[in-house]
């Protein structure tokens, strides 16, 4: 059962405010991402990071915000909520790589947390 | 432009039969393969990942098939049970990148009757 911890889970606030979605882990990974999802579609990568002190933006813009002081923590933070953030975000980490055959899977074995569901009026 | 399609959107069966699930992609440089269980409101759980040298891998009623030549998978659910509702996302990896980039499919919905 994975160890990665998502709060809060459902969250419904008005535009303009501003909010931390958290997510910690507890399995000692490295590299930690950021996922938005809408209903029927993909998965859209927002933010992830390699390590501590580094963040990277995703393929799918967004206006949020992400930080890495922990190697456990990897919070997100949206500075003036609008109608169109409403989503589910989803956290996840990945442990190391392994390798096969002498190729090495750069991206093992991922674990999601529940996800936060935005809500924002 | 890599992409991962999977069909059917969705699917219903009754309890205690078997179903499989189709996903093609178009990913490359090729490294890995993954299937995920996502309960409705809940984050994916993976089921399997298979390389490109693994053509099959089982976990318990789940089992998945990969064809690396023809870009082609398929998870088979045997015996579903109610449990088993849910969304299966197929994600393929590249390792073309330091990264190692996801792409996910859009998922097919299976809903398991009584």
């Amino acid at each position: 059962e994975a160890d990665i911890y998502q709060t809060p889970r459902y969250l419904v606030i008005g535009t303009g405010k501003k909010i931390t979605l958290e997510c910690s882990q507890t399995m000692g990974h490295d590299k930690m991402y950021w996922y938005q999802q809408d209903p029927g579609m993909e998965l859209h990568l927002i933010h992830y990071s390699y390590g501590v002190n580094s963040t990277e933006k995703g393929d799918l813009s967004s206006e949020s915000t992400v930080s890495r002081i922990r190697t456990e923590h990897f919070p997100l933070t949206l500075e003036s909520a609008r109608p169109s953030h409403t989503s589910q975000y989803l956290c996840a980490s990945s442990d190391p790589p392994r390798d096969h055959i002498g190729l090495t899977a750069n991206t093992g074995e991922l674990f999601f947390g529940e996800g936060s569901r935005l809500t924002v009026l | 432009k890599n992409q991962v399609e999977q069909s059917p959107q969705s699917l219903i069966i009754l309890e205690g039969k078997n179903c499989t699930l189709q996903c093609n992609y178009t990913v490359s440089p090729f490294s890995n393969l993954r299937w995920y269980k996502q309960d409705t409101g809940r984050g994916p759980v993976s089921l399997t990942i298979m390389t490109f040298s693994e053509n099959t891998k089982s976990n318990g009623r789940y089992t998945a098939t990969l064809d690396a030549d023809t870009k082609q998978s398929s998870l088979h659910i045997t015996a579903s049970q109610l449990s088993d509702s849910a969304s299966y996302i197929c994600v393929v990896s590249d390792r073309g990148s330091t990264l190692g980039r996801l792409y996910f499919g859009r998922g097919t919905q299976l809903t398991v009757w009584p």
